[in-house]
């Protein structure tokens, strides 16, 4: 089974601090993506990568940066938190290969209230 | 651009058989997914479509139209554990290689 681990399951961080949300997939997937999902408004891509040390924005970038050092390891980072980064983040993985497609496999979730 | 459209919410009696409906537009599909996720709860993949008609897993059966871009989620001999959210959520290739993007899902309960 493909398992992505978010290192977070629930954190509370003061404005302004800079947040570190990890995330590990152990299935060798070239893709790896982080989202917000917030009431009503779905889930919304904020970066993905395709390869080790490539990244690229998704749909709300704006106060995230990520980083891929390793293919299994990509990480989210809020520079400088603020309240309305209050939400749910998942990560997730794909394979380029496989009969389904690129179904994207996702981690458990790091709630991040920013106070 | 991509929109997906889904009802918001739906309620259904346990034992019964219920049908979510997803409509989508995109100029590159490239394969559908349905994904379930129970409150506070990651979301999990059900089923995956690419080409036209019907996939049947067990109690649940996807259903893919390209022409029409339509596609619904069914759920047979429903039970209250069945009461979750359900993401539509499609590829679409015409931007390049770009993720999945998702629907604001159904959120369904189930009810004796």
């Amino acid at each position: 089974d493909v398992k992505v681990t978010q290192s977070s399951r629930y954190l509370v961080k003061r404005t302004g601090e800079k947040v570190f949300l990890e995330c590990v997939q152990d299935m060798d997937h070239e893709n790896m993506f982080w989202y917000r999902q917030d009431p009503g408004l779905g889930l919304r891509l904020i970066y993905f990568s395709y390869d080790v040390k490539m990244k690229e924005k998704g749909d709300i970038p704006e106060g995230y940066s990520v980083s891929r050092e390793k293919k299994e390891r990509f990480s989210l980072i809020l520079e400088s938190a603020s309240t309305n980064q209050t939400s749910m983040y998942l990560c997730a993985s794909s394979s380029e290969s496989g009969e389904t497609g690129n179904t994207i496999y996702f981690g458990e979730g790091s709630w991040l209230t920013v106070v | 651009g991509q929109n997906i459209d889904q009802p918001t919410e739906m309620t259904a009696t346990e034992g019964a058989i219920v049908q979510i409906n997803c409509t989508y537009q995109t100029s590159g599909f490239n394969g559908l997914f349905w994904y379930q996720q129970h409150a506070g709860e990651a979301p999990t993949f059900l089923s995956y479509n690419v080409l036209d008609g019907l996939e049947e897993k067990g109690r649940f059966s996807s259903f893919l139209s390209r022409s029409k871009g339509y596609s619904y989620l069914l759920l047979k001999e429903l039970q209250m554990k069945d009461s979750a959210s359900y993401l539509c959520a499609v590829r679409d290739l015409s931007s390049g290689n770009t993720p999945l993007v998702f629907g604001k899902g159904t959120r369904l309960s189930v009810i004796a």
